[in-house]
């Protein structure tokens, strides 16, 4: 089954921490995808990554294959974070699946 | 901006009725994804075109079709509408096929918000 298990739910963090949100999938994938939702609801893509890890400013994405799982670390958060970020799978079968999301909320 | 574009911004309809919402991928993007976001299930992938073929589907109800015309923008049109259709429904685009080996950024558009009532 194409399952995608998110976690924390809801997350706030003091400015300046490091966060994590971390992802888990079920079966082999052909990519995983990191996407942010601002509270207008548009959607951002973050990262697609298939292997290993990718930094973008104080973004960076890990994958590890074997352990079906991925995670999003932030550095120096800060207000403008704050968000709803949401990974989503890519499945050999071509099926894709998103988590539930995570609330980040940043606090001065 | 993404350079995807959605219209209508906002629908609302009644139960029963059919609408047909529109999405113009970015500049040279090959791959439409449509995806439906509501309150209680959260986003779920719909369908995918790529190059006007259909090339991957997800939970889309037999209500709803979609198709990719030659100038590669696309149309969801959803019928026998439902309160349970309510929801925003994002289009996104990518410059490639999709799937093992073919997997691209997805640039998504602002989204359609469909009330039903």
């Amino acid at each position: 089954k194409n399952e995608v298990e998110q976690s924390p739910q809801n997350l706030t963090a003091q400015e300046g921490e490091f966060i994590t949100i971390n992802c888990s999938y079920s079966v082999g994938i052909s990519a995983l995808h990191w996407l942010q939702q601002h509270p207008g609801g548009g959607i951002v893509s973050l990262f697609m990554l298939s292997s290993g890890k990718k930094k973008h400013g104080r973004l960076i994405a890990t994958i590890n294959i074997q352990e079906k799982h991925s995670s999003l670390h932030i550095t120096a958060s800060h207000p403008r974070d704050s968000a709803v970020y949401i990974c989503a799978a890519r499945y050999n079968n071509n099926d894709m699946r998103f988590g539930a999301g995570t609330r980040l909320t940043v606090k001065p | 901006d993404s350079g995807v574009t959605q219209t209508p911004k906002h629908l609302i309809t009644a139960t029963g009725q059919r609408v047909t919402l529109r999405c113009s991928p970015r500049s040279g993007d090959l791959s439409v994804y449509w995806y439906q976001q509501s309150l209680d299930q959260g986003l779920q992938f719909l369908i995918q075109y790529y190059n006007g073929e259909e090339r991957a589907k997800g939970n889309i109800l037999e209500r709803f079709s979609a198709q990719q015309f030659p100038d590669l923008h696309s149309e969801l049109n959803l019928s026998s509408l439902e309160l349970g259709d309510s929801a925003l429904y994002f289009c996104a685009s990518s410059a490639t096929s999709g799937g093992p080996g073919g997997e691209g950024e997805q640039f998504f558009g602002p989204g359609t918000r469909l009330t039903v009532l």
